[in-house]
C-alpha cells in the first residue's frame, strides 16, 4: 500500500527556515516524480516543486531561490528545505507522488501545516 | 502560466441528482487534465486523469470529458459522500489548478 507521511511543519518567524519531510512506503521515491503542493488556509491548491526520477528539480516562481527539494534514497524520503519564509508561505504542505512521466498526483500525504508569523 | 477557470464556484444539488462541473484552460492542454475531490481536513483525492480515465477505485458515477480548453466532470447521481470541493488541474505544462467548485447539499 502506498503511503506518504509528512512532518516538520510548525510556527516560524518571517525570514526563518524550516525543513519538511515526507516518508514514503509501498513504492520507491527515486523511481517516481515527487512533488510538493501547498494550500493556504481557505484557498486552493498551488504546485510548489518537483524532483524527477533522474534528479532534476523545478520550482514555482513564487518559491524559486528560497525552497529546495531533495530526497534521500536510503530513507525513501522526500524533503523540502524552506528558507527566507514569508507570511504568504503559510499553508498546508502536501507531498504527492506523480505517475511516471506525468505531473498529475495519484497519491497524497495528509499534509503538514506551516505558519509564518511573528 | 496556464490559467484554469472552474465554474460554477458553488453548485447546490440534491442527493440522487446529476452534477456537472466545468473547467476551462487559458490555452490548449490537450487531454492533460486531472480532477480531484477534497473534503474538509483531508488531502485531495485523484478522481480522473487524462481528462476521462477514472483513477483506481473511483466509482463509475464519476466521469470526465473534454479536450483542448474545455472540460467537464459529471457525477451521475450524487451520493452523500460526494459533497466536497472539486479541483481541476492541467499538466500539459507546469501544473496549475482551478480555484475549485464546491458541491453542496441543496
Amino acid at each position: 500500500e502506498v503511503q506518504l507521511v509528512e512532518s516538520g511543519g510548525g510556527l516560524v518567524q518571517p525570514g526563518g527556515s524550516l525543513r519538511l519531510s515526507c516518508a514514503a512506503s509501498g513504492f520507491t521515491v527515486s523511481s517516481n516524480y515527487m512533488s510538493w503542493v501547498r494550500q493556504a488556509p481557505g484557498k486552493g491548491l498551488e504546485w510548489v516543486s518537483v524532483i524527477y526520477s533522474g534528479g532534476s528539480t523545478y520550482y514555482a516562481d513564487s518559491v524559486k531561490g528560497r525552497f529546495t527539494i531533495s530526497r534521500d534514497n536510503s530513507k525513501n524520503t522526500l524533503y523540502l528545505q524552506m528558507n527566507s519564509l514569508r507570511a504568504e508561505d503559510t499553508a498546508v504542505y502536501y507531498c504527492a507522488r506523480c505517475p511516471p512521466r506525468d505531473m498529475y498526483f495519484d497519491y497524497w500525504g495528509q499534509g503538514t501545516l506551516v505558519t509564518v508569523s511573528s | 502560466e496556464i490559467v484554469m477557470t472552474q465554474s460554477p464556484a458553488t453548485l447546490s444539488v440534491s442527493p440522487g441528482e446529476r452534477a456537472t462541473l466545468s473547467c476551462r484552460a487559458s490555452q490548449s492542454v490537450s487531454s492533460n487534465l486531472a480532477w480531484y475531490q477534497q473534503k474538509p481536513g483531508q488531502a485531495p483525492r485523484l478522481l480522473i486523469y487524462g481528462a476521462s480515465t477514472r483513477a483506481t477505485g473511483i466509482p463509475a458515477r464519476f466521469s470526465g470529458s473534454g479536450s483542448g480548453t474545455e472540460f467537464t466532470l459529471t457525477i451521475s447521481s450524487l451520493q452523500s459522500e460526494d459533497f466536497a470541493v472539486y479541483y481541476c488541474q492541467q499538466y500539459n505544462n507546469w501544473p496549475t489548478f482551478g480555484q475549485g467548485t464546491k458541491v453542496e447539499i441543496k
